[in-house]
């Protein structure tokens, strides 16, 4: 099983400033089959980047991810007051047994 | 309006059953694969179990082989869990999420439904 490790655990910071998240798999994850998800309280997860780097319908383009291989990054541009919630990895090459990060909270500091 | 709505969840003894439903609309429901995530409180999501978008192939995760069944009826958009010998460690929020296009299992998931609360406690 690839186990996903994601960095930092809570990431403390403003509105306006620049967010950068890292999930480091085990093992290779294969195609770059590596997607990002946001959840707010209360809330089922949201899609947001397929493939390591694709977009998913309606996100915007202040979310991109990037990274192959063992180390992926979702950098948020400039955080909207919106964008404070927990961001969850998955690898998904192994479909349908895919497996999910523990999550990074990103706070407003 | 494309949406997932998932019901059935509850209070239940250890040992105890349940069955869950998620009731779909807005997408060709019969074309994707559909799975069960489940997310403890307080803790991270866990993949529960998927079904083909013809319910010819099943998957589950090890820790509720034997135990849950997944199922579903194209006529009725709707994707069924049934969960019987219920564990206290399988409380949590249960979400089905829509699987990804050319997936026959599964793959990401790009639409969730809010979930339904499982406590298991006597």
């Amino acid at each position: 099983e690839i186990v996903l490790t994601q960095s930092p655990g809570t990431l403390s910071l403003s509105p306006g400033e620049r967010a950068t998240l890292s999930c480091r798999a085990s093992q290779s994850v294969s195609s770059s089959y590596l997607a990002w998800y946001q959840q707010k309280p209360g809330q089922g997860p949201r899609l947001l980047i397929y493939g390591a780097s694709s977009r998913a319908t309606g996100i915007p383009d202040r979310f991109s991810g990037s990274g192959s291989g063992t180390d992926f990054t979702l950098t948020i541009s400039r955080l909207e007051p919106e964008d404070f919630a927990v961001y969850y990895c998955q690898q998904y090459g192994n479909s349908p047994r895919g497996t999910f990060g523990q999550g990074t909270k990103v706070e407003i500091k | 309006e494309v949406q997932l709505s998932e019901s059935g969840g509850g209070l239940v003894q250890p040992g105890g059953s349940l069955r869950l439903s998620c009731a779909a609309s807005g997408f060709a429901f019969s074309n994707y694969a559909m799975s069960w995530v489940r997310q403890a409180p307080g803790k991270g999501l866990e993949w529960v179990s998927a079904i083909s978008g013809s319910a010819g192939s099943t998957y589950y995760a090890d820790s509720v082989k034997g135990r849950f069944t997944i199922s579903r009826d194209n006529s009725k958009n709707t994707l069924y869990l049934q969960m019987n010998s219920l564990r206290a460690e399988d409380t949590a929020v249960y979400y089905c999420a829509k699987g990804s296009p050319y997936s026959s299992s599964g793959g990401y998931f790009d639409l969730w439904g809010r979930g339904t609360l499982v406590t298991v406690s006597s």
